[in-house]
Formats: C-alpha cells, sequence, structure tokens
C-alpha cells in the first residue's frame, strides 16, 4: 500500500518559521513535491525534490532523505497570505508521474 | 505559462441526470491529464489517469462507468459524471502535465447533486 502522512494543523505568527514534516510509504517512489492550497482554490506547486537534499525557492525550502522516507516543507518569514493548505504528494513511477497526496496540513499564520 | 482551465466552475444538478465537466489546458499540450475529487477540508483523492487516444486509467475503488472520462485531444480532457447522485456532490479538479513532474491544476468545478 501506499500513505503519507503530515501534521492536521500549523499554527504560527507573521515574520516566524514554520516547517511542515511528511513521512511516506510507497512503491516505485520518485520524488516528493509540496503543493499549496489556499481555500476553495486550485492546488499550485511549491518544490520537488528527487534527490536528497535541500531545495529552496525564495521563502519556502523543501527537504527530502530517502533512506528515511521523509520529507518537509519549510516557510520562513511567515505572511498572512501563507494561511493555507499545504499537501506533500508523492510522484510515483510506472508512467505518467502519478501523484498520491497527503492528507494536508493547514497552516493558519496570525499577526 | 501552463494555465489549465475548468468548465463550468460549479454546476447543480437533479439526482439522476449526467454532468460534463471540461478540462483545458490553455498554452500547453498536455500529454496526460489527472482528474481528483475533493471533499471539504480533505486531501485530493487521484480518480483516473487519462492520455489523449486511450482509454483512461480509473484508480481502485472508482467506479468507470459512473464517471466517463473522454480526451479528445492534446488540450482537453472531459469528466462525465452519469446518473448524478447527492454523494457524488463534490470538488472537482483536474491537472494536467507535459510530461514532467509537475501537474497543473485547474480551479475545479463544485457539483452539486439535488
Amino acid at each position: 500500500g501506499q500513505s503519507l502522512e503530515q501534521p492536521s494543523e500549523v499554527t504560527a505568527v507573521e515574520g516566524a518559521i514554520v516547517q511542515i514534516n511528511c513521512t511516506y510509504q510507497t512503491s516505485g517512489f520518485y520524488g516528493l513535491s509540496w503543493y499549496q492550497q489556499h481555500d476553495g482554490g486550485a492546488p499550485t506547486f511549491l518544490s520537488y525534490n528527487a534527490l536528497d537534499g535541500l531545495e529552496e525557492t525564495g521563502r519556502f525550502s523543501s527537504f527530502l532523505s530517502r533512506s528515511d522516507s521523509y520529507g518537509y516543507l519549510l516557510l520562513q518569514e511567515l505572511q498572512m497570505k501563507d494561511s493555507a493548505s499545504y499537501f506533500c504528494a508523492v510522484t510515483r513511477g510506472g508512467g505518467y508521474n502519478k501523484l498520491i497526496f497527503g492528507a494536508g496540513t493547514r497552516l493558519a499564520v496570525h499577526p | 505559462g501552463a494555465v489549465v482551465s475548468q468548465h463550468p466552475s460549479w454546476v447543480i444538478c437533479k439526482s439522476g441526470t449526467s454532468v460534463k465537466i471540461e478540462c483545458r489546458s490553455l498554452d500547453f499540450q498536455a500529454t496526460t491529464m489527472f482528474w481528483y475529487r475533493q471533499f471539504p477540508k480533505q486531501s485530493l483523492m487521484l480518480m483516473a489517469t487519462s492520455n489523449e487516444g486511450s482509454k483512461a486509467t480509473y484508480e481502485q475503488g472508482v467506479e468507470k462507468d459512473k464517471f466517463l472520462i473522454n480526451h479528445a485531444s492534446l488540450t482537453l480532457s472531459t469528466l462525465t459524471v452519469t446518473s448524478a447522485h447527492p454523494e457524488d456532490s463534490s470538488f472537482y479538479i483536474c491537472s494536467a502535465t507535459s510530461g514532467t513532474y509537475e501537474q497543473y491544476f485547474g480551479p475545479g468545478t463544485r457539483l452539486t447533486v439535488t
């Protein structure tokens, strides 16, 4: 089978740093992606890790450890607009790059 | 670039009728399109994978006769919910990819079956 685990909710204040963890169990693992979704909106791509290590894109960074089946999304200098749901998703092999999503983490940023 | 549209954005239909949802990639050719279903405050559940000119591949537990998928061209895929019932009410989202790991999501279609 396959499963992804991430915290259901995280709360932080503006300007802070937040780390959202994701552990996964799956066969045919190609990589780990992170998507952001605001209420009522479409998911938008944030990052992708296929290899171990840290990927940095502006205020957001993502990390992957394939040996530990673990990754995280790091959000720095939090802003109110960062309040959203964040999903980790595993890209499975076997063609077509299918995504299997975790349950999502709702991030609430307060002043 | 990489814009995906969906139509309609919301639809209300009566139980027993069928509803068609369109997904279009506006500025790129999508080798593969995916259809997801999302209930409020829940995750995206992959329903099926669609490739142009071939039959869709459905995930386990998804009824292929109820959720008809047609991928007529490299820019258009449609999902038809046949004989809809209230339990089919949900947010349906499509995504498209040109073969890379990144998927581009449409804005979603909110279906309400009364």
